[in-house]
């Protein structure tokens, strides 16, 4: 079974730009999470959907930042435009509900993203 | 408020020995459940071992266990017999809230982490 796949890897973009970050999640989970380590810091959590719908957006920073999730499948998160305050890590995770599981959360490699 | 307190920024442990890795945390939920994941220098998160809060036992995963202690809100993992493969950096995390049908409270609430190195 494959896992949580992120691309890119790594990203290094200018202050302004445009980046988007793409999350495929693990083949039948429904939930898919955002979450962003900046350095030095703790990973903090983004948003939350389940299938195709926003679940939680409680930890987007602000509306420089849109996640989508068409049909429920793979997740992109489009930063536009870039801060300097937005390097970091960037975490994509899926989870699957299943009785009496404990609904733990599959992470991806992540992608590295810096603005300079 | 920080949620979830991992003290030990850094620790340094010989070969074979156990470590115990702190993991303190703050909630006012009486259902919650303990992550611990471990990512090497690789960049990947690797789920390791979960406690529910309902769980009458300590959780155990191979060489790794959990220490669990309710009344003191610590949720220490320990790892027996230490590899070199060992080192890497430990994430605590916490998720509130029951599990499904509620699907809403699922997001995890992570400590900074501590770094454990291992020396032949």
């Amino acid at each position: 079974e494959a896992g949580v796949t992120q691309f890119p890897s790594h990203s290094v973009i200018e202050k302004g730009q445009t980046v988007t970050l793409r999350c495929d999640p693990i083949s039948g989970h429904d939930n898919l999470y955002w979450y962003r380590r900046v350095m030095g810091k703790e990973i903090k959590f983004l948003l939350h959907f389940v299938k195709e719908s926003k679940q939680d957006e409680s930890g987007m920073p602000n509306n420089r930042f849109l996640a989508e999730r068409t049909g429920g499948t793979y997740s992109t998160l489009k930063v536009q435009p870039a801060e300097l305050e937005d390097s970091g890590v960037y975490f994509c995770a899926s989870s699957h509900w299943r009785t009496g599981g404990t609904y733990e959360q599959y992470f991806g490699p992540g992608t590295r993203l810096t603005v300079t | 408020a920080q949620k979830i307190t991992q003290t030990q920024p850094g620790m340094f442990v010989q070969e074979k020995e156990a470590v115990t890795l702190d993991c303190t945390y703050d909630t006012s939920d009486p259902s919650y459940g303990l992550f611990w994941y471990k990512q090497p220098s690789s960049g990947e998160m690797i789920f390791l071992i979960y406690q529910g809060s309902y769980d009458q036992q300590n959780a155990t995963e191979g060489r790794y266990s959990l220490n669990f202690q309710k009344a003191r809100k610590s949720a220490n993992l320990v790892i027996s017999a230490s590899q070199l493969g060992d080192s890497a950096m430990y994430f605590c995390a916490m998720r509130e809230g029951p599990t499904a049908p509620i699907q809403g409270a699922q997001k995890l609430v992570f400590g900074q982490g501590t770094r454990l190195t291992i020396n032949p």
